[in-house]
Parts: C-alpha cells; sequence; structure tokens
C-alpha cells in the first residue's frame, strides 16, 4: 500500500525566506506526484505535479518540486515567502494514470510579517 | 475549478438519518471521486467512479455508499449517520493530464 509523510503538521517562516515542506512517499512503482494547497474553507488547488521527465517540477505562484527517485522524495519549495502563501499544502502520490490519490496529512504554514 | 459543484455546501443532521451530498460537474469528465478531510489525516478516499453505473470502495468506505446514473452527477449516501462522520467532503473528477480537480466541498456535521 502507498503511504505518504510530510515532515512537520506546521512550518513558520518568515516573509521572504525559504519555504521548504517536505514530502517522502512509499510506492513500489514509479508514482506520479502532486502538491496541492488549500486556503481556508476552499477546496484543493493543484499547485503542481510530476508524471514522467525532468525530475523538477515548476508549479504556480512560484512553487517548485524536485523527484528523487532515490530517496522517495518529492519536496516543495520557494526561495522567498510571501504572506498570500499562509496555507495548507497537502502532497499526494498515485500508481497509475486515473488511479486514487493517497494523501499525506499536510503541512500548514504560517508567514510571520 | 474544472466546473464542479457540490450541494449542500453545508449541514447539520443527527445521528441516525440519512444524508446525501451531491457532486455536479459540466466538463464530461469520466473518473469522479469522493474524499473525507479530517485534521492530520489529509484526505482520504471513500469511493470513486470510472464511468456511469461503474464505482468502487476506497480506504474509507464503510458506512457509505455511491452511485451515478449519469456522467454529470455522483452523489455520496450516508444510509443512517454518525458523528464519526462529521467531516468535510471533498468531491474530485480526473482531469486530462492526471491530475485531479477537486470541489469547493460539503461541511457535515453530525449531532
Amino acid at each position: 500500500a502507498q503511504s505518504v509523510t510530510q515532515l512537520g503538521s506546521h512550518v513558520s517562516v518568515s516573509e521572504g525566506a525559504l519555504v521548504l515542506l517536505r514530502c517522502n512517499y512509499s510506492s513500489s512503482v514509479p508514482p506520479y506526484l502532486f502538491w496541492y494547497v488549500q486556503y481556508p474553507n476552499q477546496g484543493l488547488q493543484l499547485l503542481l505535479k510530476y508524471t514522467t521527465g525532468a525530475t523538477l517540477v515548476k508549479g504556480i505562484n512560484g512553487f517548485e518540486a524536485e523527484f528523487k527517485k532515490s530517496e522517495t522524495s518529492f519536496h516543495l519549495t520557494k526561495p522567498s515567502a510571501h504572506m498570500s502563501d499562509a496555507a495548507e499544502y497537502f502532497c499526494a502520490v498515485s500508481e497509475a494514470a486515473g488511479n486514487k490519490l493517497t494523501f499525506g496529512g499536510g503541512t500548514r504554514v504560517l508567514v510571520k510579517p | 475549478d474544472a466546473g464542479i459543484t457540490q450541494s449542500p455546501r453545508h449541514k447539520v443532521t443527527e445521528t441516525g438519518t440519512p444524508v446525501t451530498l451531491r457532486c455536479h460537474q459540466t466538463e464530461n469528465h469520466r473518473y469522479m471521486y469522493w474524499y473525507r478531510q479530517d485534521p492530520g489525516h489529509g484526505l482520504r478516499l471513500i469511493h470513486y467512479s470510472y464511468g456511469v453505473k461503474d464505482t468502487d470502495k476506497g480506504e474509507v468506505s464503510d458506512g457509505y455508499s455511491v452511485s451515478r446514473s449519469k456522467t454529470e452527477d455522483f452523489l455520496l449516501t450516508l444510509e443512517s449517520a454518525t458523528s464519526s462522520q462529521t467531516s468535510v467532503y471533498f468531491c474530485a473528477v480526473l482531469g486530462s493530464y492526471n491530475e485531479q480537480f477537486f470541489g469547493p466541498g460539503t461541511r457535515l456535521t453530525v449531532l
């Protein structure tokens, strides 16, 4: 069975500082990997995804993530945090096209002025 | 937003009553999903559908049933609601590039 671990349920960063959210997964086959963001009282919005090809993936709002197969990781980064980045972020994995997503527990990001 | 709406958006009900949540999509997506979101658990799959009248269970399907009689509608039913089913429920559809798009959610409280 797949599993996704997000290290740290809460992360606090200063405005302008690096945002680093960690995601590790277990999967028996090459995975499809996703990061979603959820703002308060809203649904989930896709930030970026990895399916095949380039392992460094760029998404919306200045975020990017790198797929490292040897480390079974898909960490999310943004060089400079903005107040609008305050939200909850979810890492997810699926093992095949159209297959169900397995989510991590989420990381809530607080941005301090 | 992939044309997804959920109804109702909020519901309060009592233990033992039946509840039906509706997901409606306007873009003819074949795959649809129901998830529940609880603190610390992320989202967990309840049921999913891969076509009209074709459904399958997810990891937390006990106490839930689904139906899909039309491409655009995917219904989630709690036959007899329990307090453990208090949660936020999200519907999703599968896009053209293997990504899932989510609806706005339904907040359900079972007293």
